[in-house]
């Protein structure tokens, strides 16, 4: 698994873009970058994942640079239901199911 | 689609019995993930599971089991309870064969055990 480096916490004003750094600089060229997040006392949820264009769904979109070694989670118009931990990683495609969760981003939204 | 269900919810048990803890996955989903999540280690990979068979294991004691059966619910043991085996323990499920389709992954609400 790449190592990946993310602020502690961040905080968000309720319906400003929420921006979500993660530094994965060891990446591989196939390694896939992976977001979840886990709002308290509940489990983890699967956010989005990207390799190397850019990605987005009805929850989110990730930005990758060109030379993979960073990514940015964007949340487009954060809601007090998005306080939550955010998580980044980068699994090797060899540990079949093994997520490996780093200490993530707490961000907390703000009214 | 229904989600991945994990039971019992909660769970008290005593030092040194043992406890079983239930996970259905989404339907047509074949890999289950199991794992711990404490204040002190986080979330922690226990090992996981697909066709019946464990494909990967974490850094945990031999205390620590499960098993996968031919509809995909799969089980975990715990025997021999320590003190510091409280807490949450999650399963998630993900429809991927292998490789990168893996870690695309659904988490159950997890069973919260307490060994007093």
């Amino acid at each position: 698994d790449a190592k990946t480096t993310q602020p502690t916490s961040m905080d968000c004003a309720e319906g400003r873009a929420a921006n979500l750094p993660c530094n994965h600089s060891t990446i591989s060229g196939n390694e896939y970058v992976y977001w979840y997040r886990q709002i308290h006392s509940q489990g983890p949820q699967y956010i989005i994942h990207g390799l190397k264009n850019n990605e987005t769904n009805e929850m989110a979109s990730l930005i990758i640079t060109e030379d993979r070694k960073s990514s940015t989670l964007i949340l487009p118009h954060a809601t007090l239901r998005d306080t939550a931990v955010y998580y980044c990683i980068a699994p090797g495609g060899t540990s079949y199911g093994k997520l490996t969760f780093g200490q993530g981003t707490i961000l907390t939204v703000h009214p | 689609k229904a989600g991945v269900t994990q039971t019992p919810r909660y769970l008290i048990k005593t030092r040194g019995q043992q406890v079983t803890l239930s996970c259905s996955p989404i339907s047509g989903h074949r890999s289950v993930s199991w794992y711990q999540q404490t204040p002190g280690q986080g979330l922690q990979f226990l090992f996981e599971y697909f066709s019946e068979t464990q494909r990967n294991k974490g850094n945990f004691p031999g205390r620590f089991s499960g098993r996968q059966f031919s509809n995909s619910r799969s089980e975990m043991n715990v025997s021999t309870l320590e003190l510091g085996d409280s807490a949450l323990y999650l399963c998630a499920s993900s429809g991927g064969t292998g490789g990168f389709l893996s870690y695309e992954q659904y988490f159950g609400p997890g069973t919260r055990l307490t060994v007093t």
